[in-house]
Order: C-alpha cells, then sequence, then structure tokens
C-alpha cells in the first residue's frame, strides 16, 4: 500500500510566524491529497486537500503545494495563530487513505 | 445533518477478550473506514467497507475483522485483545470509496484500553 513520510514530528514557532510541513509518498499513482487538523481530545477535521491535477491551492492562511514529479507535498500556514495549535496529518489516497506519523505544531503567543 | 458516530466512548477490556465497536456514517455516505490511532504512529489504516464488501485492508492480523450493514452503518471487533492493542479506534465515513477521493469525516473515536 501507498507510504506517507511526514516532517517535522514537532514544529514550534512564535505567533505570527509561518509554519511549513512536508509530506513524501510512495505510489506514484496517489491522485488525493488531504490535510487533517486534531485538537487535543478531538476528531481529525479536514482543513485542505488537493488533487493531482493542481499544482497548488490556497484557503486564507493555509496552502497547499504538490510536486508530482518528486512526490511531495507541502501545508504552509501564514500568520500563525496560538489556536493553531495542534497536530497536522496529512495524506495520500490512491485506494485508501494513508496518513503520515502527524506533526505537533505549538505556536507560542 | 448528524456526524459519524462511535460507541462506546470508551472501553476497558482485559488480554484475551474480544471487543466490538460500533460507527453509524453520516446519512448518505456508503463508505466507512477505521483506523487505530497511538502516540507517535499516527492513523494506521485498518479496513474499508463500502456497499456491505471490504475493499482494502491494512496490515493488521487476522484477530481484527470488520462489517458493513446494509444500512451502512458498520461494526469492528477485534479478538483475543493484547496490551498492544490499547488505542484510539477512529471511524470516517465518505461518499464514496477510497478510489473516487471523497473526504473523510472521522467520528469522536473510541478509546479501548486493555489490561
Amino acid at each position: 500500500g501507498e507510504n506517507v513520510e511526514q516532517h517535522p514530528s514537532t514544529l514550534s514557532v512564535q505567533e505570527g510566524d509561518s509554519a511549513v510541513i512536508k509530506c513524501t509518498y510512495s505510489d506514484s499513482a496517489s491522485n488525493y491529497f488531504p490535510w487533517y487538523k486534531q485538537e487535543l481530545g478531538k476528531r481529525p477535521q479536514l482543513i485542505i486537500d488537493i488533487r493531482s491535477n493542481v499544482g497548488e491551492k490556497k484557503d486564507q492562511r493555509i496552502a497547499v503545494t504538490l510536486n508530482k514529479t518528486a512526490k511531495h507535498f507541502s501545508l504552509h500556514i501564514t500568520e500563525t495563530q496560538p489556536e493553531d495549535s495542534a497536530v497536522y496529518f496529512c495524506a495520500a489516497s490512491i485506494n485508501d487513505m494513508r496518513f503520515g506519523a502527524g506533526t505537533r505544531l505549538t505556536v507560542k503567543p | 445533518k448528524a456526524g459519524v458516530t462511535q460507541t462506546p466512548r470508551y472501553l476497558i477490556k482485559t488480554r484475551g477478550q474480544q471487543v466490538t465497536l460500533s460507527c453509524s456514517p453520516i446519512s448518505g455516505h456508503r463508505s466507512v473506514s477505521w483506523y487505530q490511532q497511538t502516540p507517535g504512529q499516527g492513523l494506521q489504516f485498518l479496513f474499508e467497507y463500502f456497499s456491505e464488501t471490504q475493499r482494502n485492508k491494512g496490515n493488521f492480523p487476522g484477530r481484527f475483522s470488520g462489517r458493513q450493514f446494509s444500512n451502512s452503518r458498520s461494526e469492528m471487533n477485534v479478538s483475543t485483545l493484547e496490551l498492544g492493542d490499547s488505542a484510539l479506534y477512529l471511524c470516517a465515513s465518505s461518499i464514496s470509496t477510497g478510489r473516487d477521493n471523497s473526504p473523510l469525516h472521522f467520528g469522536n473515536g473510541t478509546r479501548l484500553t486493555v489490561t
């Protein structure tokens, strides 16, 4: 099955700074790449997704980029706020959805 | 629309016992996937069901099984529980199968503790 690697495992930034989380996938046939945010004690929730026919997608302060040739995709959060603190998961999907190990983002006020 | 509902929220079992977890998907969603979440391991894929058929299976032993009913509700069973099975089990539903690239909607999970 698909194998997704995610880095870094923890990330600490100052409020207002940008945060970048990177993922790589193994199966070149994967064609859907969502990102989920999981706050402490809560369910993972979709924050943005991108399909393989698109190179970049933006939604307010968050953006995702996809490099199909290199098989990697990234999440960018600008102007971070304390409420962005959570665990973020990337995923890649071909027949089923496989997730990275997660990145714990801490935004310090 | 009601979200994905998982029952029970918490379970404590003893090694060697078996357990059944339940998941009711969002109305209209026909695909149900199960994941095991442990600290540092992220979300490990267990299996996906669509129209009462198992479509895909992750790398878990045969002690982990599931099924889906005609109303799309799904159950997951773990037999001969081991200490390492302690985890949060998340169910997620989507409109169609993983091949169709529909977003997953997660439930709150069932926290299983094996003693």
